[in-house]
């Protein structure tokens, strides 16, 4: 299992940005993936999830409308994209696998992608 | 939203020594509580799942316990391999899943 992220951007306030999570050595479409923030000097947080398979989404209220989340099944590729960046979109954004056991019950991140780091500043 | 509080926030322990971390959640999680070992310019890896089972290639010393609100990790005789942050994280409840601040393990 490898979970490959696209590299470290640099952007200016107000820009666009999309990143991306290669999911390889497993079957991209039956399994979750999560999307995970760390800003400078602080911990972790859940930003949301896509289910590759009907591409559904679950956001944590926090993130929601803030970022999207998509991805692509045919080339195995979660996507976070940001359509207007903010100085404080400053952090490290990592992907997490999730196995999928049903619609009620939750499992935890067994496999990460080393993180994509993004700084915006002007 | 469930918050997690994991204490100390840094420990500091000799080599060949025992480390206990803790976490606390806010309200029961059950089982639910993964910990995660997370090294700098490194992708965090999953050590323990369901409070208590250690994933797929994870060595005997790490071991996990506790359900409900409170949780332990214990690392029983330190590598020089284990020094760096651990997190919980519970996914009883969401969204959102949680975390807690991080332990960072440091050499004594």
């Amino acid at each position: 299992v490898q979970l490959v992220q696209s590299g470290a951007e640099v952007k200016k306030p107000g820009e666009s940005l999309r990143i991306s999570c290669k999911g390889s050595g497993y079957s991209f479409t039956n399994y979750w993936i999560n999307w995970v923030r760390q800003m400078p000097g602080k911990g972790l947080e859940w930003m949301g999830k896509i289910y590759p398979s009907d591409s559904y989404t679950n956001y944590s209220p926090s993130f929601q409308g803030h970022v999207t989340i998509s991805a692509d099944k045919s080339i195995s590729t979660a996507y976070l994209q940001w359509s207007s960046l903010k100085a404080s979109d400053t952090a490290i954004y990592y992907c997490a696998r999730q196995v999928y056991c049903g619609d009620d019950c939750s499992t935890d991140f067994d496999y990460w992608g080393p993180g994509t780091l993004v700084t915006v500043s002007s | 939203e469930i918050v997690m509080t994991q204490s100390p926030a840094t420990l500091s322990v000799s080599p060949g020594e025992r480390a206990t971390l803790s976490c606390r959640a806010s309200q029961s999680v059950s089982s639910k509580l993964a910990w995660y070992q997370h090294k700098p310019g490194q992708a965090p890896r999953l050590l323990i799942y369901g409070a208590s089972d250690r994933a797929t290639g994870i060595p005997a010393r790490f071991s996990g316990s506790g359900s409900g609100t409170e949780f332990t990790l214990t690392i029983s005789s330190l590598q020089s391999e284990d020094f760096a942050v651990y997190y919980c994280q519970q996914y009883n409840n969401w969204p959102p899943y949680t975390f807690g601040q991080g332990t960072k393990l440091e050499i004594k």
